[in-house]
């Protein structure tokens, strides 16, 4: 069975400071991907980052970054420069790439980040 | 620019009544998904469908049914609701890929169990 940890329950960044939010996984599988969600105060799931298992350089997108550590089964997102409009739940997820057809992402419980002015 | 539309988006039932949430993507995806979040908790999968005409259950499946009708829709739902169904519930929907791919999400539904 896969498991997705996320041991900051809640986190107060200032503003413009980078922010690092953790995230430790487990399967057995070789084959998985690891994605980051963002929930705002309205509810909405937004996906932010991916990473292949098979990937050779951590996931960039914009002002996230992906700290991929396979030995150490860790997949730690980068905020750089927050800026208020972060503060939200994070979630931390994996998909196991198992074949014969996708059975859906396993979730941490999440990171409640506050940024501060 | 729908993606994945979910309804309805709030909705109170009484203890014992039925009702059917319903979820559609435009996307042409083969995967769709339910998911439900409760307080402190990430989202747990409830059933999951890996293309048009199968569905399996997820990791809390008890009190739920669902219904792929085609590969645009994929329904949920409580036929005798409880208390415990009190959540929110998310639809989303992926194209299926060894390499893995995005899931999108729908917007999500509030439903209170009274």
């Amino acid at each position: 069975a896969q498991k997705i940890t996320q041991t900051q329950p809640g986190m107060f960044v200032q503003e413009k400071e980078a922010v690092t939010l953790d995230c430790t996984y487990d399967t057995s599988d070789p084959s998985y991907g690891l994605f980051w969600y963002k929930q705002p105060s309205s509810g909405e799931m937004i996906f932010l980052i991916y990473q292949g298992s098979y990937d050779q350089q951590n996931a960039t997108e914009g002002r996230y970054s992906l700290n991929f550590q396979k030995a150490r089964k860790s997949a730690n997102l980068v905020i750089s420069a927050s800026q208020l409009g972060d503060s939200a739940m994070y979630f931390c997820a994996m998909r196991v790439n198992s074949g014969g057809g996708a059975d859906g992402l396993t979730f941490g419980k999440g990171t409640h980040l506050i940024i501060q002015p | 620019n729908a993606g994945v539309t979910q309804t309805p988006k709030f909705q109170v039932l009484k203890t014992g009544q039925s009702m059917t949430l319903q979820c559609a993507q435009d996307m042409n995806h083969n995967s769709m998904y339910w998911y439900r979040q409760d307080p402190g908790m990430g989202l747990r999968l409830i059933y999951y469908s890996a293309s048009e005409g199968t569905t399996d259950k997820g990791e809390v499946p008890n009190g739920y049914n669902v219904s792929r009708l085609n590969k645009r829709e994929f329904s949920l739902r409580l036929e005798s609701a409880a208390p415990s169904q009190t959540s929110v519930y998310f639809c989303a929907s992926s194209v299926y890929e060894n390499s893995g791919n995005t899931i999108y999400f729908g917007e999500g539904s509030w439903l209170t169990v009274v």
